[in-house]
């Protein structure tokens, strides 16, 4: 059973271009959440997603971060015009539907805004 | 609002001692507790993970305990080695949300 899958491990853009992150979450899990780590700071919670449905997206900027998990393929966490401000270290993890609270991280994507 | 602290922020040990590491949270009703190992630039690495209903938990040469009522947690790790350096998050998620509140972490540095 693979665990978390997220790509791509290390994103460069530069200010104003959109940045789109993927997860896979390990199989048989239908929970997905996002967190950022800040440069020298700890995760933050950003998103949890069901599939085809946002449950709490009370972490997330209100303005140019978007996420989804459809009922086909990965979550896409999208972040458009982005600014240096944005450049942190973005991670998903999943869990099963019996153990809400037992997540599971993937690596992480390394988001880097020139 | 749920907070977790960790201290220290960071540590620095000779290789060889024992060590605690330290995590204290706000909010007793947590669902369980988690305790996690981060290397720099990787991803996280679950280490152990304590239900509410339990005192402490233990894998290799590392034990975790839980006390809800004070509100803390520490991670023991015995006989440390260089592999042992890394950031250490301490995590909680709450029973009436999903998300989970993490500290910021303890920088350990094993030294040789």
């Amino acid at each position: 059973n693979a665990g978390v899958m997220q790509n791509p491990r290390h994103l460069v853009r530069r200010r104003g271009q959109e940045a789109r992150l993927r997860c896979s979450p390990m199989k048989g899990h239908s929970h997905v959440y996002w967190y950022r780590q800040l440069p020298e700071e700890g995760l933050k919670f950003m998103v949890y997603l069901q599939k085809e449905n946002i449950i709490d997206e009370s972490g997330m900027p209100k303005e140019r971060f978007s996420a989804e998990f459809p009922k086909e393929g990965p979550s896409i966490l999208r972040i458009q015009q982005v600014v240096r401000g944005d450049s942190a270290a973005y991670f998903c993890a999943s869990s099963p539907d019996l153990r809400r609270n037992e997540q599971f991280f993937g690596p992480g994507t390394r988001l880097t805004v020139l | 609002k749920q907070e977790v602290t960790q201290i220290p922020a960071a540590l620095s040990v000779p290789e060889g001692e024992n060590l605690v590491l330290n995590c204290s949270f706000t909010d007793s009703a947590i669902y369980n507790l988690q305790w996690f190992r981060q290397d720099p630039g990787k991803g996280l690495t679950s280490l152990l993970l304590i239900q509410s209903s339990q005192r402490e938990q233990t894998s290799g040469r590392l034990n975790a305990s839980l006390d809800k009522s004070s509100g803390r947690s520490t991670l023991y790790i015995a006989a440390s080695q260089p592999g042992d350096s890394a950031t250490y998050l301490c995590a909680v998620p709450m029973n009436r949300d999903d998300k989970i509140i993490f500290g910021k972490g303890t920088r350990l540095h094993i030294l040789p």
